[in-house]
């Protein structure tokens, strides 16, 4: 398998720009979760599905994220309008039932607003 | 939020040394950690995980202690070579919600 995969690696975007990240879960996977990661703040949970339903999206920031999970085998992480404090790396992991010794990591998608 | 720390930000081994990385977590509550491994430009990699019930859980090489009397996690790693070069950062699980650390960066030397 291919693992999870995440698309664009690197992102580099003006403020109030619309970004959009891509993940792939790894196929017959059942959970997703999107995280953020920065020095200061380390790594964040922003949402989680299950069989591509929102369960928790306490971790978003604000309204200017959204997250989409319009099948199993793929998700969206959209910043509208973006701004420079967005500036992290940006995981997606996916795993079988759930738990967090099953999940795995994509390679991150690396944001820099300017 | 809670806070999860690491006492050092960088930690320096020769090869074959056994490492130890440190974590303080600061809710009692907390009744489950993971241990994270993080290479350069790749996602974290689960190592190892331990429940508030346990002291102590080993794994190939690894080692991780729990001392819930001062809110401590070690994570130590034994004959450190150089492919343990990486971000190792702890987590600590509330409530069904997971707090990550910052981390500490271990370099191997040769």
């Amino acid at each position: 398998d291919a693992g999870v995969i995440q698309s664009p690696r690197h992102e580099v975007t003006e403020m109030g720009q619309e970004v959009t990240l891509r993940c792939k879960p790894i196929s017959g996977h059942d959970y997703l979760f999107w995280y953020r990661q920065t020095m200061m703040r380390g790594l964040e949970l922003l949402i989680y599905f299950n069989n591509n339903v929102p369960i928790d999206d306490s971790g978003m920031p604000e309204d200017r994220f959204s997250a989409k999970m319009p099948n199993a085998s793929f998700s969206t992480l959209k910043i509208q309008p973006s701004e420079p404090r967005d500036s992290a790396v940006y995981f997606c992991a996916s795993s079988f039932g759930g738990g967090p010794y099953e999940q795995y990591f994509g390679p991150g998608t690396r944001l820099t607003v300017t | 939020g809670e806070s999860v720390g690491l006492h050092l930000p960088t930690l320096s081994v020769q090869e074959g040394d056994n490492s130890i990385i440190n974590c303080a977590y600061s809710n009692s509550a907390s009744d489950y950690f993971i241990w994270y491994k993080q290479e350069s430009g790749k996602g974290p990699q689960f190592i190892i995980d331990i429940r508030s019930n346990m002291d102590k859980r080993q794994g190939q090489r690894v080692t991780v202690l729990l001392n819930k009397t001062v809110k401590h996690l070690s994570l130590q790693i034994a004959a450190t070579q150089p492919g343990d070069s990486a971000v190792y950062f702890c987590a600590e699980n509330i409530l069904n919600q997971f707090y990550f650390g910052t981390g500490t960066s271990l370099t191997v030397i040769p």
